[in-house]
């Protein structure tokens, strides 16, 4: 499976500032998405990274907030702007291959941001 | 909108004795899948279901797939202290390929 290199691997932030996380998958992959998970709580859908044109937001989720880039098929960034301390979470990169049969999703290890 | 719920929320179990958790999603899933997230990681893959009705092994790891795709479960048979941490259920609704989440169950096994 897909190696998935994300940084930084935690953070702490001012409110009101931006950071831009990144992931850097070791393999060409065509489906990546960004998820977050806040302290003892499930995984949820930020977007789907899409090379070559706007991420596809989930519903709660705006572009203006968490833009998203992607480049090329191993690269992406998302950026938490104008950050306040509700966006203290994990954000997790995610890609999606078929292994076996199965379509496998292989998380990063996470980015941890605090926002103070 | 589309909701994947799991029970029970935490399950404390002394070692050896079995574990079950359940997944219940408010629509019909083109596939189940299962993750472990260990304290401190992140979620790894265990298996895809995508069969109705499919049930699938893995040594002490049962897991299965309702007949109407809308509810899965794992059950761990003997427990042990390598068992420790969440398991999650996340599916894929029909025509899409991300996945949802469910809520996860927190499974402590003591020794």
């Amino acid at each position: 499976s897909a190696v998935i290199s994300q940084k930084p691997s935690r953070d702490i932030c001012q409110r009101g500032t931006s950071l831009t996380i990144q992931c850097q998958v070791d393999s060409q992959v065509t489906m990546m998405f960004w998820y977050r998970q806040q302290p003892g709580q499930s995984l949820t859908l930020i977007a789907t990274a899409n090379q070559g044109s706007e991420a596809t937001y989930e519903s709660g989720f705006v572009i203006d907030k968490f833009p998203i880039s992607r480049p090329n098929l191993t690269f992406s960034t998302l950026t938490v702007s104008n950050m306040s301390p509700e966006d203290s979470s994990i954000y997790l990169c995610s890609v999606g291959q078929v292994s076996s049969g199965a379509n496998v999703l292989t998380f990063g290890a996470g980015s941890r941001l605090t926002v103070l | 909108g589309q909701q994947v719920m799991q029970i029970p929320q935490y399950q404390h179990v002394q070692e050896g004795e079995d574990f079950t958790t359940y997944c219940n999603s408010s629509t019909t899933l083109s596939n189940i899948h299962w993750y472990k997230q260990r304290p401190g990681g992140h979620p790894v893959f265990l298996i895809q279901l995508v069969k109705s009705g499919e049930v699938k092994k893995q040594k002490r790891l049962t897991f299965q797939f309702g007949e109407a795709k809308k509810n899965s479960s794992l059950h761990i048979t003997a427990t042990q202290t390598t068992d420790v941490g969440t398991y999650f259920c996340a599916g894929s609704p029909i025509g899409t390929d991300k996945l949802i989440f469910g809520t996860g169950t927190r499974l402590q096994v003591f020794p």
